[in-house]
């Protein structure tokens, strides 16, 4: 166990949809990073938050929203679901801003059909 | 533009040899690297990482080479264990313009070391 929770580990929804992502830090760890892997790809940086503000964006689409609530736990929004996001989602977290070294949680593995 | 490159999608040893996977970055102002391992249906856990002031790190089996000139990183493992079987990810850091010191990583490397 990491230390970083992320629920749920498999989701299963349709094109159109919306899904939420949950991702709890390790205890101290004020920064959220999320990730996504897809088929062949590697971790695509989507966004980070620290101590409930986002510090830098990535790759992340306009559907795709996240936020990092006071107790400092994290979700990701997925909406208008496309076959293409189908991937593995990762959240890390770590104790400062600056990302020197991450724990990650065991991801969510999202299937959009 | 991937400013994180592993060119080689697998890598195939044999217990007790050594295992050398390869990582190239394009971005000048990375200043930290790291590796990761990861194994299927886990996440990726930090192996180890060396900053750009070295040019050598060591932990154990593995052992982390950093040519700045080159922007070339390796990781060797010595000796390779079948449990050393996994999906190898390099990463790097450096200041992105403000102190969003996120980690850009490389697609990965499947190493298998067989019995």
């Amino acid at each position: 166990d990491s230390g970083v929770t992320q629920t749920p580990k498999h989701l299963i929804t349709a094109t159109g949809q919306r899904v939420t992502l949950r991702c709890s830090p390790r205890s101290g760890d004020l920064s959220v990073y999320w990730y996504q892997q897809s088929l062949d790809q590697g971790l695509q940086f989507l966004i980070q938050y620290y101590n409930g503000e986002e510090r830098a964006k990535g790759n992340i689409l306009e559907r795709f929203s996240a936020q990092q609530f006071p107790d400092l736990h994290s979700e990701l929004n997925l909406s208008s679901l496309e076959l293409g996001d189908s991937a593995l989602y990762f959240c890390a977290s770590s104790v400062g801003r600056q990302g020197r070294g991450y724990t990650f949680g065991s991801g969510t593995r999202l299937t959009v059909v | 533009d991937q400013q994180v490159k592993q060119n080689s999608p697998s890598l195939s040893v044999q217990e007790g040899r050594i295992s050398i996977l390869n990582c190239d970055y394009t971005n000048s102002m990375f200043d930290y690297f790291l590796w990761y391992k990861k194994y299927p249906a886990e996440g990726p856990t930090f192996l180890i990482s060396i900053s750009s002031i070295k040019d050598k790190n060591e932990d154990g089996r593995f052992t982390v080479f950093l040519n700045k000139s080159a922007k070339h990183l390796s990781l060797h493992i010595v000796p390779s264990q079948p449990g050393d079987s996994a999906v190898y990810f390099c990463a790097a850091s450096g200041n992105s313009g403000g102190s969003n010191y996120k980690l850009t990583f490389g697609k990965g490397t499947l190493l298998t070391v067989n019995p």
